[in-house]
């Protein structure tokens, strides 16, 4: 079965610093990853996806992720944290093919908080 | 652009009582989605509908009901609520399969209390 594990409840940074958050993943074959984010009382949002391609992948709000297939990690950053980044972020992994988003399996979740 | 539009945002049940959480989408999307969230559980999927007129079960589906009353609306039904559905709803869509252009679009939410 596929799985996806966000090994930090919360990760702490400070305003201006690099910020990363951690993902590692397992699915059978090639993955679709993706990152989401949830902030207070809200949806989650979609920030990026990878499918294929080149392996750095950049996305929404200046966010970036690392896929890693050696290492099976696809982890968030962002080269300098805003204070309005402070949320809840979310990995996601699909088997590569056909299929809707039953296929996804999301992570716990990973608290940022940005400490100005 | 409303999106996906989730009513209520709160909502208090008595164990036994029954009640619907309804979810619009007016994107034109084909598949929509229940989540539930869990502190410590991430998003586990209770019933999705891949398109108009077709549902199945999710990871969770025990003690929940759907419907696919068309395309733009998809409801979650509680039967005869008990505390373990306390949670939080989410519904989403997205405009087909997965692919190089899917992201789901996701509502607020519906905060559920079952006391």
């Amino acid at each position: 079965a596929q799985s996806v594990a966000q090994p930090e409840d919360q990760v702490n940074v400070a305003e201006g610093n690099p910020l990363t958050v951690k993902c590692t993943y397992s699915v059978s074959g090639n993955p679709y990853l993706f990152w989401y984010v949830q902030y207070p009382n809200r949806g989650l949002q979609f920030l990026l996806k990878y499918i294929t391609g080149d392996n750095l992948v950049k996305g929404s709000y200046g966010f970036e992720a690392e896929f890693n297939k050696s290492q099976t990690s696809f982890h968030l950053k962002k080269p300098s944290a805003l204070v309005s980044d402070s949320a809840l972020y979310f990995c996601a992994v699909s088997p590569l093919g056909r299929g809707g988003y039953q296929k996804v399996t999301f992570g716990t979740g990973t608290k940022l908080q940005v400490i100005p | 652009n409303a999106g996906v539009t989730q009513t209520p945002k709160f909502q208090v049940l008595k164990t036994g009582q029954s009640m619907t959480l309804q979810c619009a989408q007016d994107m034109n999307h084909n598949s929509m989605y229940w989540y539930r969230q869990d502190p410590g559980m991430g998003l586990r999927l209770i019933y999705y509908s891949a398109s108009e007129g077709t549902t199945d079960k999710g990871e969770v589906p025990n003690g929940y009901n759907v419907s696919r009353l068309n395309k733009r609306e998809f409801s979650l039904r509680l039967e005869s609520a008990a505390p373990s559905q306390t949670s939080v709803y989410f519904c989403a869509s997205t405009l087909g399969g997965l692919g190089p252009n899917t992201e789901a679009f996701f509502g607020q939410g519906t905060r559920l209390t079952v006391v």
